[in-house]
Parts: C-alpha cells; structure tokens; sequence
C-alpha cells in the first residue's frame, strides 16, 4: 500500500459545480496535512492546511479524518481557474524523510 | 518578495556530465530539501537539510549530492548524470521540518540524453 493515495482523475465538472476529493494515508501517527496545488509545469503551492477539526476557506474546505485516515478537499461553485493538480501532503513522523507527497488528483472545470 | 529562486530554469545534459542546480530562499527558513517530481510518481524526496550545516538523505539520494552553503543556499549536484535522472527537480524550504508549509521554487527541468 502506498503511503499516500490518491484518484488520480482526470475529474471533469462543470462551472459552478461541487466536487471533492479524497486521499488516504497509512501511517497513523501523521500528525500535519496539507493540500497543495499544481498548475501545470508549475511549482505547488500551499492551497491550506487541514487541521483536525475541518477548515474552510472561501470555496475549499479541508477535512480530515483520523479514524478512517483519510483527508479530503471540497471545492464549491467550481471555477475555470481551478483548473489544476490537487497533491495531498501528510508528514511523516518517523523516518528519514519528512513529507510524503500524492501523485495528485487531476481537476478539470468545463465551461 | 522572490520567496525560493532556482537556476536554471533549463538545462540538457550528456550521459556523465555533472551539474549543480542552485536553490536560494529568502525567508529566513531553516528547512530546505530538493525533490524531483516523474509522471505518475509525485514528488520525491532527494535530500534535505533541517537546518544550516546539516543535510540528510531522503527516498531517493542514490546519484546525487547536496551542499547547505549557508542558510540561504541548498545546491544539488549530479555527479555523472545518467538518463534516468531526467525530471523536473524542485527546492523548497520551510520554517520547521515536517509540520510546517512548504515554500517551492520554480523548479528546474533537466533532460539527460
């Protein structure tokens, strides 16, 4: 099993519709999440953290899960420009290295 | 605010030339670590540096090596760079190791022929 897991997509919707996406990770003792984007042949960049009891901002919520080990990423009235990768970021408490990234769902908005 | 710089942006390499990529931050960050990112694979880990004069291996350091020249500058260098070194390499850094956000560069895209 991989570390961190994700749908890689392609998800296609619509302008103006809702959509979300989850990722799974193995490792119990995780302790930070992020979501991250990606534009393509571009850097990521922070898109928000996702504390243990859920965050919204504007559009995007993040919440996760411990029980299930799973985060996820709600995007709201979708807009062309959300157009991009979503990388799923967990820590990795133990080990020699520290951040363990997803491979990214892949979003489309459709005019 | 330039936030982290790379050079260079570009860069086609021969089998067994060497290289040194450039990563330099600008936000006082202790943490600064090189990825490389594949189709299908995600990003991963090179090599990272928790904090100025220390550098420690990551998921996959075989080939590379790093220098922490100072706490604005992480440089990656490839010593005989061989074809499955072809990626797009990223620096980062970050406050603190591991639970903090990371900040990209703009990354490096480099083709081992």
């Amino acid at each position: 099993r991989k570390e961190v897991e994700q749908d890689p997509g392609p998800f296609n919707v619509p302008e103006g519709a809702t959509v979300a996406f989850n990722c799974t990770y193995s490792n119990s003792a995780s302790q930070s999440f992020f979501w991250y984007r990606q534009d393509c042949r571009k850097e990521p960049k922070l898109l928000m953290s996702v504390y243990s009891s859920g965050n919204e901002d504007g559009r995007f919520t993040a919440q996760l899960n411990r029980a299930s080990q799973y985060i996820s990423l709600l995007i709201r009235d979708s807009k062309l420009s959300d157009s991009a990768t979503y990388l799923c970021v967990v820590n990795k408490p133990s080990g020699t290295y520290k951040y363990i990234f997803g491979t990214g769902t892949r979003l489309k908005v459709l005019a | 605010n330039a936030g982290v710089t790379q050079t260079p942006k570009f860069q086609v390499l021969k089998t067994g030339q060497s290289m040194t990529l450039q990563c330099a931050q600008d936000m006082n960050h202790n943490s600064m670590y090189w990825y490389r990112q594949d189709p299908g694979m995600g990003l991963r880990l090179i090599y990272y540096s928790a904090s100025e004069g220390t550098t420690d291996k990551g998921e996959v350091p075989n080939g590379y090596n790093v220098s922490r020249l100072n706490k604005r500058e992480f440089s990656l260098r490839l010593e005989s760079a061989a074809p499955s070194q072809t990626s797009v390499y990223f620096c980062a850094s970050s406050t603190l190791q591991g639970t903090d956000t990371q900040y990209f560069g703009p990354g490096t895209r480099l083709t081992v022929l």
